[in-house]
């Protein structure tokens, strides 16, 4: 069974650019997280989804950035304009969840992250 | 809040040693725990998952323990190897509708041969 599957791994773009960040759930699945993860602030929570719904966005860091589930095996994380700072790992991980809102997360499986780096 | 603390940051050890990582939360109320792996430039492998009801979980040399009260875990690993090598992070999913996992900083091990 393929794991959670994101693309690309690498993006190098200029300050101002947009940039478009994908992921695929595991089958089966019904919470995705975005999250992003740097030196100082380690892993923090941008948003996460149960049933495409969007729950808590409250770690978006601005109005830059979206997030989108088209469906319920595909998201997005888009970027527009790029800053420098932005520059990080961003992961995507899926679970399968139950209850209300999603409170009963399961276990949480992890994408191979994209590495963006904004010059 | 809650806040998820790991302590060390690092830690060195030669092969063979047995050797435990600590995390606390200060919200007592989670659902449940879980412990990951991440490598050099790679995603996180879930290692072990403690549900609120369980007191621990053990997988092959890996052993995962929860006292919910208290707001501790530890993972112990037994006998270590220079594959072990990772830096390990813990996560708690509070016991509430509408919240994600909380991560830990993570403890960066390094076991010498």
């Amino acid at each position: 069974d393929a794991g959670v599957i994101q693309s690309p791994r690498h993006e190098v773009t200029e300050m101002g650019q947009e940039v478009t960040l994908r992921c695929k759930l595991i089958s089966g699945h019904n919470s995705l997280f975005w999250y992003r993860q740097t030196m100082m602030r380690g892993l923090e929570l941008l948003i996460y989804f149960n049933n495409n719904v969007p729950i808590d966005d409250s770690g978006m860091p601005e109005d830059r950035f979206s997030a989108k589930m088209p469906n319920a095996s595909f998201s997005t994380l888009k970027i527009q304009p790029s800053e420098p700072r932005d520059s990080a790992v961003y992961f995507c991980a899926s679970s399968l969840s139950i209850g209300l809102a999603g409170a009963n997360t399961g276990e949480l499986f992890f994408g191979e992250g994209s590495r963006l780096t904004v010059l | 809040k809650q806040e998820v603390t790991q302590i060390p940051a690092a830690l060195s050890v030669p092969e063979g040693e047995n050797l435990v990582l600590n995390c606390s939360f200060t919200d007592s109320a989670i659902y449940n725990l879980q412990w990951f792996r991440q490598d050099p430039g790679k995603g996180l492998t879930s290692l072990l998952l403690i549900q609120s009801s369980q007191r621990e979980q053990t997988s092959g040399r890996l052993n995962a323990s929860l006292d919910k009260s208290s707001g501790r875990s530890t993972l112990y690993i037994a006998a270590s190897q220079p594959g072990d090598s990772a830096t390990y992070l813990c996560a708690v999913k509070l016991n509430q509708a509408g919240t994600a996992l909380i991560f830990g900083k993570g403890t960066t091990l390094s076991v010498s041969s």
